[in-house]
């Protein structure tokens, strides 16, 4: 049972640009949710995270929003730049400290 | 380098074998998660061990273990292995049950063949 979905598996978007990676899941008691960030041949690396009692959390280029009755959050990069190509997975953690991951979307940053 | 390192980095092996992947987590970090990550799929969280004790299983078949040292490195055993069960396994450690305010550091996996 898939409880932290990443419906769209693949983004293309041009340098400067912004991109929107967006995130749904099904268990009202994550209370925290995250972006990891992977490159080809290394391990996830964390990004941002925001706790389920805010509604933005902002850290430089890189936003999340989170939308607890749509159970819904999206990671905006403002601006778009070549490095950001990777692959980026939304997790959310339950009480017991458990992430549980998204299948990831992958983000091509174009010239 | 995350701090969190496993080995072998490359595995190829034959079904029906065993094989043993190893994690040693960071320094002073005492939790040890096991992930496995499939071709297109996300990360399924297979184990989790916190000091030593199991702490949760996810999606773990039962011819899958693991276990913690004393010396908090963790080792995940695959045994009569299927064509199936190739994938990336990544290791994550954290200084307590990740929660609120506390995230995972990530290995750079193991990527697991069976030929």
């Amino acid at each position: 049972d898939q409880q932290v979905k990443q419906n769209s598996p693949s983004l293309s978007v041009q340098e400067g640009r912004i991109s929107i990676l967006n995130c749904d899941y099904t268990n009202s008691m994550f209370d925290y949710f995250l972006w990891y960030k992977k490159y080809p041949a290394e391990g996830p690396t964390f990004l941002i995270s925001i706790s389920s009692i805010k509604d933005k959390n902002e850290d430089g280029r890189f936003t999340v929003f989170l939308n607890k009755s749509a159970k819904h959050l999206s990671l905006h990069i403002v601006p778009s730049q070549p490095g950001d190509s990777a692959v980026y997975f939304c997790a959310a953690s339950d009480s017991w400290g458990k992430l549980q991951f998204g299948a990831g979307t992958q983000v091509v940053v174009t010239p | 380098d995350s701090g969190v390192t496993q080995t072998p980095k490359h595995l190829i092996t034959a079904t029906g074998q065993r094989v043993t992947l190893r994690c040693s987590p960071r320094s002073g970090d005492l939790s040890v998660y096991w992930y496995q990550q499939s071709l297109d799929q996300g990360l399924q969280f297979l184990i989790h061990y916190y000091n030593g004790e199991e702490r949760a299983k996810g999606n773990i078949l039962e011819r899958f273990s693991a276990q913690q040292f004393p010396d908090l490195h963790s080792e995940l055993n695959l045994s009569s292995l299927e064509l199936g069960d190739s994938a990336l396994y990544f290791c994550a450690s954290s200084v307590v049950p990740a929660g609120t305010g506390v995230f995972y550091t990530f290995g750079s996996g193991t990527r697991l063949t069976v030929v």
